[in-house]
């Protein structure tokens, strides 16, 4: 069954640090997302992403996020300096809206520490 | 601005008990409702999603109802099993393929 995978499962950065986080989503799938949970809240939403850009974004897609379609699989969430209230838990998710069908589909996650 | 919230926080139940968990949302112009699975440390599973002209939709053992009016939908899981045992959440959809915005979720134990 096809599924969204995200790499790497575990990441470890330096206050400051840049880092990029990768998706592969589902292949026919036309919406992508980013959305993260911080230890014991709720999963938040960060960004969508159709036709090569940005549609929708939250308030805490500040200047210090972008995302990147680089080529016909990838799907990328950069942070470019990272502090350490970014520690979270990072969710790649995909969906084919086609006619009232947009169930959306999740990755297993990337967690990063920022130390 | 929407905002989803689920109750109970947490239920503890004895195995075989049938058991509703309960989400209601502000704004009731959804798209969509979908149910989401979540194991500790672990992605989000999608259980169900129940468009806005639903009412219901089941899968195996699971039940997910939606009165869109009320801002309400129901999870119904029947004869629940130990490894039923996870987070489940819901979130809302406002237009198609806009942001989804989640609940705290529920956490489910389901002891043996």
């Amino acid at each position: 069954e096809p599924e969204v995978t995200q790499t790497p499962s575990h990441q470890v950065t330096q206050m400051g640090q840049e880092v990029i986080l990768r998706c592969v989503p589902i292949s026919n799938h036309l919406y992508f997302y980013w959305y993260r949970q911080i230890l014991g809240q709720k999963v938040e939403f960060l960004v969508s992403f159709y036709n090569n850009e940005i549609s929708e974004k939250s308030e805490i897609f500040d200047d210090q996020f972008s995302v990147e379609r680089p080529d016909g699989s990838n799907f990328t969430l950069k942070i470019r300096s990272t502090k350490l209230e970014d520690s979270a838990m990072y969710f790649c998710a995909s969906s084919e809206p086609r006619g009232y069908n947009t169930e959306a589909f999740f990755g297993q996650g990337t967690r990063l520490t920022v130390v | 601005k929407q905002e989803v919230t689920q109750i109970p926080a947490a239920l503890s139940v004895p195995e075989g008990e049938n058991l509703v968990l309960n989400c209601s949302f502000t704004d009731s112009a959804i798209y969509n409702l979908q149910w989401f699975r979540q194991d500790p440390g672990k992605g989000l599973t999608s259980l169900l999603l129940i468009q806005s002209s639903q009412r219901e939709q089941t899968s195996g053992r699971l039940n997910a109802s939606l009165d869109k009016s009320s801002g309400r939908s129901t999870l119904y899981i029947a004869a629940s099993q130990p490894g039923d045992s996870a987070t489940y959440l819901c979130a809302v959809q406002e237009t198609s393929g806009s942001r989804l915005t989640f609940g705290e979720g529920t956490q489910l134990t389901v002891n043996p």
